[in-house]
């Protein structure tokens, strides 16, 4: 079964520019998360999408945005892009909604994202 | 707001040594805690995931505890080997309505040969 996998791998785009990274979850799955990991503020979580309805939000601002497709797939959106928003972007997949028991989230290799 | 800790932020051992690994979270209210690892410039790899339930899993060498009325969970390594060199962290999620994973500061940890 193949994994999560996200694209693209490394982006370098400058300042006020938008990006859209892609992920695909693994087949089956319905939830989508997204998070940003940097080297001073770690891993922080952007938004949940289950079932192409956002569930959970992070505290970022408004320029980060996310979508999810019929067919699970999500993709996620910077707008006016800033030097801090340089980071690792993770996109998870899991199975279903965490009240449906055990939950294990299936990390993609990420997609490198250098603003300059 | 949960906040989760782990501390060392490095640690260096000889292969062979056993060793844990902590982290401490300050709402005790989760659904569950998962702990990671992180190669290099890599995406996570999931190790273990207790239920707040649950007391401990168990996963080869690994064995990981779970306290929740502390706020504590540690992940104990066996006979390590140098192929376990990653950086270690370990993600709180929250009860129903919360669901989002917090993530710790993650231990590096080096295997010396």
């Amino acid at each position: 079964k193949a994994g999560v996998t996200q694209t693209p791998r490394y982006l370098i785009k400058t300042r006020g520019q938008q990006v859209t990274l892609s992920c695909s979850p693994i087949s089956g799955h319905r939830s989508v998360s997204w998070y940003q990991q940097t080297p001073g503020q770690g891993l922080q979580f952007l938004f949940e999408y289950f079932s192409e309805t956002q569930r959970n939000k992070g505290n970022f601002p408004g320029r980060f945005s996310g979508r999810q497709f019929s067919n699970s797939r999500s993709e996620m959106n910077v707008s006016t892009l800033e030097l801090g928003d340089s980071a690792l972007y993770l996109c998870a997949s899991s199975l279903e909604a965490p009240a449906g028991g055990p939950e294990t989230q299936y990390f993609g290799p990420g997609t490198r994202l250098l603003v300059l | 707001k949960q906040e989760v800790t782990q501390i060392p932020a490095a640690l260096s051992v000889p292969e062979g040594e056993n060793l844990v690994l902590n982290c401490s979270f300050t709402d005790s209210a989760i659904y569950n805690l998962q702990w990671f690892r992180q190669d290099p410039g890599k995406g996570l790899t999931s190790l273990l995931l207790i239920q707040s339930s649950q007391r401990e899993q168990t996963s080869g060498r690994l064995n990981a505890s779970l306290d929740k009325s502390s706020g504590r969970s540690t992940l104990y390594i066996a006979a390590s080997q140098p192929g376990d060199s990653a950086t270690y962290l370990c993600a709180v999620r929250g009860n129903f309505g919360n669901e989002k994973l917090t993530f710790g500061t993650g231990t590096r940890l080096t295997i010396i040969p």
